[in-house]
């Protein structure tokens, strides 16, 4: 089974720049997304298709893929963006959605 | 705008079966490659995804707990029903249903807020 490995957690302090990985065999062959999840909170959709970003979210999120490791990156963190992040893709060669062990992120 | 919320029991026993309904709005599940698919969230774990039902009501479950799931829809009542089988204290988590679709054909848009199962005796 495909296996999404990400560090556990990620600081940072306000106006900084955070970058969370996000490990597989081969994932740059893959479309991954990035979730946003408040404590208490259903989790958010924050990047799409590797890079895309869905209708309200700010452009502070970017997102990369490549060789075995896709990244997130936030730009001049807020303290509101601290939170877990998960990456997503879905394995094609066993037709099931895999989700990453997750991030926390926290802001100093 | 699209809404999904679930609901169900909160606290089973174990070996029971749980059966879970998440009900919609803001879209229809008869729309080519929409699906809704159920993610669990163990208190202080990582987001596993359990199963999704297409809109043609092609299946796909987890290999890890396919033994155990079983996901249906009614189009008519706006509804997507998960029953788990043989429930365990190991299941207890917070139960999602997710919507995907054409914008986001690999991943979950919207999520619904969840709901807390505890399998307990």
């Amino acid at each position: 089974s495909y296996v999404l490995t990400q560090p556990p957690s990620v600081s940072v302090a306000p106006g900084e720049t955070a970058s969370i990985t996000c490990g597989g065999n081969n994932i740059g062959s893959k479309t991954v997304l990035w979730y946003q999840q408040k404590p208490g909170q259903a989790p958010v959709l924050v990047i799409y298709y590797n890079s895309d970003r869905p209708s309200g979210i700010p452009e502070r999120f970017s997102g990369s893929n490549s060789g075995n490791t896709a990244t997130l990156t936030i730009s001049r963190v807020e303290a509101g963006d601290e939170a877990d992040y998960y990456c997503q893709v879905w394995d094609s060669y066993n037709d099931h959605y895999v989700f990453g062990t997750g991030t926390k992120v926290t802001v100093l | 705008q699209m809404t999904l919320k679930e609901s169900g029991p909160t606290l089973v026993k174990p070996t029971q079966t749980l059966t879970l309904t998440c009900t919609f709005s803001g879209f229809s599940l008869t729309t080519s490659a929409v699906g809704v698919g159920w993610i669990r969230q163990p208190p202080g774990k990582a987001l596993e995804w359990l199963a999704l039902i297409y809109w043609d009501d092609d299946k796909r479950y987890s290999p890890f707990l396919k033994n155990r799931l079983a996901i249906t829809k009614d189009t008519t009542k706006n509804q997507v029903v998960l029953t788990m089988t043989n429930m365990d204290p190991a299941d207890t988590a917070t139960y999602y249903c997710a919507h995907k679709g054409n914008l986001v054909p690999r991943g979950f848009d919207y999520w619904g807020q969840g709901t807390l199962v505890t399998v307990s005796s």
